[in-house]
């Protein structure tokens, strides 16, 4: 089976602009979870999106927003960017998301620069 | 509030040695904890997991330990490989969402 993808790899956007990042999980996998990871805090639950609704939501503002499309892929969106929101996304892909014993895969993620 | 810590930032080992990597919670909901390792410019990769059930899951050289009382759980790594210089994450469920830990920086030398 494919792996996790997310495109772009590699993202520079300037404070204010928005961005939207992409993530295709394995095949089969119905659960697609985001996450942030920046150096002072490791990685920090975004949201988690289950057959194409949003059924977790971590501590992150409103300007940080996603969904899930039938095929399962997934998008993030993230508005009004600020300088803090530097940093590398990833999404995870699991069967049901999370459930005991099961094991997210996640994508080589997202490298989001904002100038 | 960080439910899930990893308080050594980084840690070094001599190639051969044990490395000893350490995870504390708060959350006495969470009753699986996995550990997953990270190399730059790639997403983390599921290393070994325990249940709450269990104190202790051994996989070749990777064993966890888990002592529910204290919210302390441990990865040793016998023996020590160059390779295994990566972060590495503790991460803790209740189910459908993954609480992870700030990561330690494994550096092994050789």
């Amino acid at each position: 089976k494919a792996g996790v993808t997310q495109t772009p790899r590699y993202l520079i956007k300037t404070r204010g602009q928005q961005v939207t990042l992409s993530c295709s999980p394995i095949s089969g996998h119905r659960s697609v979870s985001w996450y942030q990871q920046t150096p002072g805090q490791g990685l920090q639950f975004l949201f988690e999106y289950f057959s194409e609704t949003q059924r977790n939501k971590g501590n992150f503002p409103g300007r940080f927003s996603g969904r899930q499309f039938s095929n399962s892929r997934s998008e993030m969106n993230v508005s009004t960017l600020e300088l803090g929101d530097s940093a590398l996304y990833l999404c995870a892909s699991s069967s049901h998301g999370g459930a005991m014993g099961e094991t997210q895969y996640f994508g080589p993620g997202t490298r989001l620069l904002v100038l | 509030d960080q439910q899930v810590k990893q308080n050594s930032p980084s840690l070094s080992v001599q190639e051969g040695r044990i490395s000893i990597l350490n995870c504390d919670y708060t959350n006495s909901m969470f009753d699986y904890f996995l550990w997953y390792k990270k190399y730059p410019a790639e997403g983390p990769t599921f290393l070994i997991s325990i249940s709450s059930i269990k104190d202790k899951n051994e996989d070749g050289r990777f064993t966890v330990f888990l002592n529910k009382s204290a919210k302390h759980l441990s990865l040793h790594i016998v023996p020590s490989q160059p390779g295994d210089s990566a972060v590495y994450f503790c991460a803790a469920l209740p189910p459908q969402k993954v609480t992870f830990g700030t990561g330690t920086k494994l550096q092994v030398i050789p």
